[in-house]
């Protein structure tokens, strides 16, 4: 098992470019969800998709989009990269939401 | 909604003196409580929950945290602190009220001294 895995690791982008942050998970969770971490903020959601199917904004989705391809995967869209975007990415699943949150690696990302 | 507060951003301690961050929570409810740990330039790993059963609960390496409804905190501690404790300690709740996502603490980083 591989968990939860995120693409790429780290990425630099122009003001105004656009990416996909991929996310993929392999124990057949139902729930997952995009966070960002900045510094002495803690993780805020960003979306989450409780099921295949289904997604839902969290805290701060401005600026983002995301997809739920299929059960394993939740890719998250920065249409047209800000600086204030720049931050480390969390991709996260779970079973459902009595089970306990896996967290992918992280993706770095800098917005110039 | 629920909240959690991490009263230090900070803690600093000697390698094998006890270890003691802090959390209070802001809830309406019984809330489900969590503590994850970052390592630097790594992913969050969870070191234990709280979800209503015994108010001490105990996690991984070690580490232990205490529900207590009356001070509205869920303390984590470690008896005697290891240099690969070194880390970024989030605390952390799930909202029922919303969809049982999580809410995060702003973190305490946790400095072992050799």
């Amino acid at each position: 098992n591989a968990g939860v895995t995120q693409t790429p690791k780290f990425q630099v982008l122009k003001t105004g470019q656009s990416m996909t942050l991929q996310c993929a998970q392999d124990m057949n969770h139902n729930s997952m969800y995009w966070y960002r971490q900045d510094p002495g903020m803690g993780l805020r959601l960003i979306y989450y998709s409780a099921s295949e199917g289904t997604t839902d904004k969290g805290e701060v989705p401005n600026g983002y989009n995301v997809s739920r391809l299929n059960k394993r995967e939740f890719s998250l869209r920065l249409e047209s990269a800000a600086p204030s975007q720049t931050s480390v990415y969390f991709c996260a699943s779970r079973y459902d939401p009595q089970e306990t949150q896996y967290f992918g690696p992280g993706t770095r990302l800098l917005v110039l | 909604a629920q909240s959690v507060t991490q009263l230090d951003s900070h803690v600093s301690v000697s390698e094998g003196t006890p270890v003691l961050l802090r959390c209070n929570y802001s809830s309406s409810y019984s809330p489900s409580l969590f503590w994850y740990v970052q390592h630097p330039n790594k992913g969050l790993q969870l070191l234990l929950k709280y979800t209503s059963a015994a108010t001490l609960v105990k996690g991984i390496n070690g580490f232990e945290a205490e529900f207590k409804k009356s001070e509205t905190s869920f303390h984590l501690t470690k008896p005697s602190a290891h240099m690969s404790d070194a880390a970024e300690y989030f605390c952390v709740v799930s909202d029922l009220s919303r969809a049982n996502n999580l809410f995060f603490g702003t973190g305490t980083r946790l400095t072992v001294i050799p």
